[in-house]
Parts: structure tokens; sequence; C-alpha cells
């Protein structure tokens, strides 16, 4: 069973260009979160979402940024007009249920530079 | 802030000693999970203690959950140079939201 797949691994942008992050969640699972890192920082809430629906989206940034995860294929989180504060890691996790005893489980990530 | 918050940020020991890191939260949680990166890569599911629960081991990690104090600790016993790591909480709420800390960043010397 494949773990949480994320692509790129390292994505380059120059200042203003778009950048487009994949996820494809393990086998199974319906759940996809998003968070990013900052350099020797832990890792702040972004999205959360299930099959074609976005049930909390506080972490995002109220622009520029979005995600979405369709009925078919990966999730996407979308950064419009990068800017050098958005260079940072993002993290995919999914987990299958909303249950008690849910675990996430995570990507290795998508390191984001903008030059 | 529903976040964990760890400490301390830092931890340096020498191989064999334990390593004991703190994390703290504001809000009541469904459980608190404890999680390790490894340098440059994701995190990876160490523990999980209910709200309910005070105590549990898995192999040399022994974690525990004061919930008046909204306070968790977690214990490495016997230390190895291959713990080096960071460790993160999350705190959980409505069984779906994930919250991290800071983490601990642990150096295990050999």
């Amino acid at each position: 069973n494949a773990g949480v797949m994320q692509n790129p691994r390292h994505l380059v942008r120059r200042r203003g260009q778009e950048a487009r992050l994949r996820c494809s969640p393990m086998k199974g699972h319906s759940h996809v979160y998003w968070y990013r890192q900052l350099p020797e920082e832990g890792l702040k809430f972004m999205v959360y979402l299930q099959k074609e629906n976005i049930i909390d989206e506080s972490g995002m940034p109220k622009e520029r940024f979005s995600a979405e995860f369709p009925k078919e294929g990966p999730s996407i989180l979308r950064i419009q007009q990068v800017v050098r504060g958005d260079s940072a890691a993002y993290f995919c996790a999914s987990s299958p249920t909303g249950t008690e005893g849910n675990t996430i489980y995570f990507g290795e990530g998508s390191w984001l530079t903008v030059v | 802030s529903q976040q964990g918050e760890e400490d301390p940020q830092a931890l340096s020991i020498q191989e064999g000693e334990n390593a004991t890191m703190n994390c703290s939260y504001k809000t009541s949680i469904n459980n608190l999970q404890w999680y390790r990166q490894n340098s440059g890569r994701g995190l990876v599911h160490l523990i999980l203690i209910r709200s309910n629960e005070r105590e549990k081991h898995s192999g040399r990690l022994r974690v525990t959950l004061d919930t008046s104090k909204k306070s968790s600790s977690l214990l490495i016993t016997a230390s190895r140079a291959a713990d080096t790591a960071s460790y993160f909480c999350a705190a959980v709420y409505n069984f779906n939201k994930f919250y991290f800390g800071s983490g601990t960043k642990l150096n295990v010397k050999p």
C-alpha cells in the first residue's frame, strides 16, 4: 500500500509565477490535510478537505492560495503570484476516517523556493 | 491558539540517557498524538493517547497526559543516536483537526 505521494518534491518559482503542489492520499483515504512548515518551525494547518468538499480552510491565506480535492485525481494546493515569503515546505497528510483514534499519515513534502 | 506547544525547543543528550519532552495545549481535546520528523522528511506517527487515558507505552516510548493541566509528556528511554530528530505533539479536536506545535529538536550524541 503506497503511502501519501506528493509531487514535486522540490519546486523553484520566480516571484509572480504560480505553484501547483499535488497530493495523492493513501489508498482508501478520503480526508486530506495541507500544512505549511517554515524553516526551523512547526507545522501550520492550512486546509482540510474531503472529496469535492473543503471542510475547514481556516488556516489558508485569504488571497492567492486555493485547494481542491476532486472526485478523481489528486488534491491540489495552488499558490498564485508567489512571493518570497511563500518559500516553505508544504506537507500533505491523509486519513481514512474522522472517528476516534484517527491518525493522519504524511507525505514527504514539497519544498517550494521562490527566487 | 489551539496548537500544541512543546518544550524544550532543543534538547541535547548522550546516548543511553532518557529524553523528556513536554507539550501543552489550550482547550479540550479528543486525543493527543506525537510525531517524529527527520530532517528533510515528512512526519511519522509515534503514539496516540486518548483524553480518558493517563499513560501509554510503546517500546521505549512513554507518554503521559494530564487533562487538568492540559499537558502531555513524551519520554524516550535509553536513547540512541538514531533517535535524533524533531518531535511534535498534535492536539486533536473533533477527531479531524490536528494542531501541531513548533517541536522539540532532539540531538542524541553517540
